[in-house]
């Protein structure tokens, strides 16, 4: 069955930087792009960004540009996202979810199982 | 940028039915998804292209999507549909940014 795994929890002080895995199985990478999103604690959903899979190209919430940077590892079947000078507001789970659907109107399923990142000092 | 709006709760008695509405202008012009998500999991998908709904999702789950408001419906619900629920889109008048709802909050009474 189509699966995305994620690495486990991080603690990081104000300043430095997290990089989050997201392990595909069950399907061709390549085919399909990754989003990544957030979500503070007791918040809502917010979308991250996008890689496609096939080509590496990105497109990032525009709140996040200069902070984020995606990335895939076609050889493990890997998506992976770095936010780097980490705030205590960047506290949050955050989800890969694979990207399906017709060009400007994909939907996410299924999702990982989040990877909570504690900003603390 | 693009926003939606959802009331923050909704309430309905078992075996009734729930409307959860999500607001945008202009919102019946774009494909809206809907998620469900119960405390401690992820995000689940129950709606796609406003109105498909995906292979173990049951019958209860519908979706519509015209003017200015999309609408989950759940029809006979049950304990078990308890959950946060999110409606999605994407901006493409500011560089294809995905939008979520605030998320609406779902209680079985």
């Amino acid at each position: 069955q189509v699966q995305l795994v994620q690495s486990g929890a991080e603690v990081k002080k104000p300043g430095a930087s997290v990089k989050v895995s997201c392990k595909a199985s069950g399907y061709t990478f390549t085919s399909y792009g990754i989003s990544w999103v957030r979500q503070a604690p007791g918040q809502g959903l917010e979308w991250m960004g996008w890689i496609s899979a096939y080509n590496g190209n990105t497109n990032y919430a525009q709140k996040l540009q200069g902070r984020v940077t995606m990335t895939t590892d076609t050889s493990t079947s890997t998506a992976y996202m770095e936010l780097r000078s980490l705030r205590s507001d960047d506290t949050a789970v955050y989800y890969c979810a694979r990207e399906v659907g017709q060009l400007g109107s994909e939907w996410f399923d299924p999702w990982g199982q989040g990877t909570l990142v504690t900003v603390s000092s | 940028s693009y926003v939606l709006t959802q009331p923050p709760s909704v309430s309905v008695a078992p075996g009734k039915t729930a409307r959860i509405t999500c607001g945008g202008n202009n919102i019946g012009s774009k494909s809206v998804h809907w998620y469900q998500q119960k405390p401690g999991q992820a995000p689940v998908l129950v709606i796609y292209y406003d109105s498909d709904r995906p292979s173990g999702i049951p019958e209860r789950f519908s979706g519509s999507n015209s003017g200015n408001t999309a609408t989950l419906t759940i029809s006979r619900v049950e304990a078990g549909d308890e959950a946060d629920y999110y409606c999605q889109v994407w901006d493409s008048s500011s560089d294809h940014q995905g939008v979520f709802g605030g998320g609406t909050k779902l209680t079985v009474l």
